[in-house]
């Protein structure tokens, strides 16, 4: 089945500065790549996602990128802030089932 | 509408006791999926259903669990006799499996405590 692995497990950055964190993922059948956040005591909830049909999607201060060659994608967070500071998870969707990566943990330093 | 529903969403319960959590899906989506989190294992598929009908249930971990979807708005997962090591949080979701539309969506989930 899919293998999502996802870097970094943590990571620390003042505010204001950008976040990435990246995933990859080994079946190339995989056709959907969602991220989620999850806020203590809450279900992870869906941020930003892209199509295997697509290299780059932005929505405000969140942009993921696609490398289907790679078998890569990530997560770029600009100007981060303090409400940021939450669990992040990628994953990968293959004959409707998801694969997810095993969460980065941002803390955004006020 | 109100997003995906779950009930209870905090359960304690004693070992060997059945416990029940239920799921109502986000209505119009024909995809159901139930979730395990725990911190050693991450998020896990336990199964999943399509139109109500169980499709992969090779993540759940034993016999002593057991999914249901009577209907297209209620899911149910059991677990009969519960142990310690099942103490997680239980995550529901749901989508509608097309060529259009991808996106899954959480409950707020399900944190079962065995004692």
């Amino acid at each position: 089945g899919e293998n999502v692995e996802q870097h970094p497990s943590t990571l620390s950055v003042q505010e204001g500065d950008s976040a990435v964190i990246k995933c990859t993922y080994s079946d190339s059948a995989s056709n959907y790549f969602p991220w989620y956040k999850q806020e203590l005591g809450k279900g992870p909830q869906l941020i930003i996602d892209i199509r295997s049909n697509v290299g780059e999607k932005k929505d405000q201060r969140i942009a993921v990128t696609l490398n289907k060659t790679a078998k890569h994608f990530s997560l770029h967070i600009t100007e981060t802030q303090p409400e940021d500071s939450a669990v992040y998870f990628c994953a990968a969707r293959v004959f409707n089932k998801f694969y997810f990566g095993s969460g980065t943990k941002l803390n955004v330093k006020p | 509408d109100a997003g995906v529903i779950q009930s209870p969403r905090h359960e304690v319960t004693e070992m060997g006791q059945e416990v029940t959590l239920r799921c109502k899906p986000i209505s119009g989506h024909n995809s159901l999926f139930w979730y395990r989190q725990t911190m050693m294992r991450g998020l896990e598929l336990l199964i999943y259903f399509n139109n109500n009908v169980p499709i992969d249930d090779s993540g759940m971990p034993e016999d002593r669990f057991s999914a249901k979807m009577p209907n297209a708005s209620f899911s149910t997962l059991k677990i009969q006799p519960s142990e310690p090591r099942d103490s997680a949080v239980y995550f529901c979701a749901s989508s509608f499996s097309g060529t259009l539309s991808y996106e899954q969506y959480f409950g707020p989930g399900t944190r079962l405590t065995v004692t």
